[in-house]
Formats: structure tokens, sequence, C-alpha cells
């Protein structure tokens, strides 16, 4: 059971570069989120899904896409990168019913450079 | 819009020194209080779930306890490996969707 996966663990990209952020969850949870950490800022909420074939804006989802084939992946796509997207990037997921509700349980992360 | 504040930023304490980090929130419609532990470089651990007010949970030197407008984070006896960045979140909204505060930065020093 290895929980929440993210790939790749480090990237630095060329502003106007895209990639995807891959996040994969073995928990057959309904919930997956997309944060991002920036020093001083606490962890921001950029999109979310709450089943397969559903997603949803969340605070900051400016230049980036998301997309629920599965329910256990949710990868999640920079477009075109810019350097204000420098970041950690965190994925969770989590269950809206049972004695483990709510809990969000997160991924090792991402660290994004955009130079 | 909810709201997280934490405070302090930082905290330093001696091994066996104990205390207390603080958590407020705003108050309207609280449906869920979360504590998470982060420690460098890796993702947030969860530590507690909190749903009413005067619900206290307990894990080893760790207790939290809920209040109707804030949340305290007991830290009793601390050791050098509860050094690590603490942090807050409030279930916002509709859904699972968390408002996190920006967290305490604990160390524990021998």
């Amino acid at each position: 059971n290895a929980g929440v996966t993210q790939t790749p663990k480090f990237q630095v990209l060329k502003t106007g570069q895209s990639m995807t952020l891959q996040c994969a969850q073995d928990m057959n949870h309904e919930y997956m989120s997309w944060y991002r950490q920036d020093p001083g800022m606490g962890l921001r909420l950029i999109h979310y899904s709450v089943g397969a074939g559903i997603t949803d804006q969340g605070e900051v989802p400016n230049g980036y896409n998301v997309s629920r084939s599965t329910t256990e992946d949710f990868p999640l796509r920079l477009l075109s990168a810019a350097p204000s997207q420098t970041s950690v990037y965190f994925c969770a997921s989590s269950k809206p019913t049972g004695l483990a509700r709510d809990i969000q349980y997160f991924g090792a992360g991402t660290r994004l450079s955009v130079l | 819009e909810d709201q997280v504040t934490q405070s302090p930023e930082a905290l330093r304490l001696q091994e066996g020194e104990s205390s207390s980090l603080n958590c407020s929130y705003t108050v309207s419609g609280l449906r869920g209080l979360f504590w998470y532990r982060q420690d460098p470089g890796k993702g947030p651990e969860f530590l507690f779930t909190l749903y009413s007010a005067g619900e206290e949970k307990e894990k080893e030197r760790l207790k939290a306890t809920l209040t109707k407008k804030e949340s305290f984070l007991h830290i009793t006896a601390p050791k050098p490996e509860d050094s690590a960045t603490y942090l807050c979140a409030r279930l916002t909204g509709g859904g699972n969707k968390l408002t996190f505060g920006t967290g305490t930065q604990l160390k524990v020093e021998l």
C-alpha cells in the first residue's frame, strides 16, 4: 500500500515549457486535490476532484489544468510555465465517509523551478 | 472567507519544556479542524481531526483541543524528534477542501 505517489520529485523548466505532474493513489479515495506551498503563504488549493470525471477550481487555478479519467490518477498540467509557478506541489487524497473521513493524505511533493 | 491564523511563527524549546501552539479560525460553520506535522522536504502528515468545541485528542506527547474560536496543540515534555513544522487547517466550502494556516516551526533542543 503505497498511499499517494507523486512524480517527478524534482523538475527544472524554462519559461514557456509545459509539463505534467503525476499523482496516483491506491487507497480508492474519491477526493483528490493539488496544493502548492510557498514560503510564508501556507498550502493553497489549485484544483480538486470529487470523483472520476469531475474537477473544479480551487483558490489559485490560473495556469494549471487537471483531468480525472480514473479514480487512481489526478495529473496536474502546467500549460506554459512561468517563474511565478516555482513552488513545491503536493497532491492529496481523501474519502468523504467512514471513520477516516475528511483526512487528506499527502504525497511527498514535487519541487519545481521555472527559470 | 474562511481563514486560519497560527501563532507563533516559530518556537524554540528546550527538551522537556512544555508549550502550546495556537490556531485561530473564522467562526462561521466549522466542519472540521485538522493538525498536520511536516518535516523538511516531506509532505504533511496527519495528526488529529477535531469536529466540535470541547473535543480533545491525544497522541504520545501531543494533545489537540478545540474551542469555539481556536485550537491548541499542546506539547508535553518535547523531545528533539518533535522538531517540525506544525500546520493547522480547516474544512472550507463544500467537499474536502482545506484552508491552511502558515504553520508554526518548532525546534526542540537538547
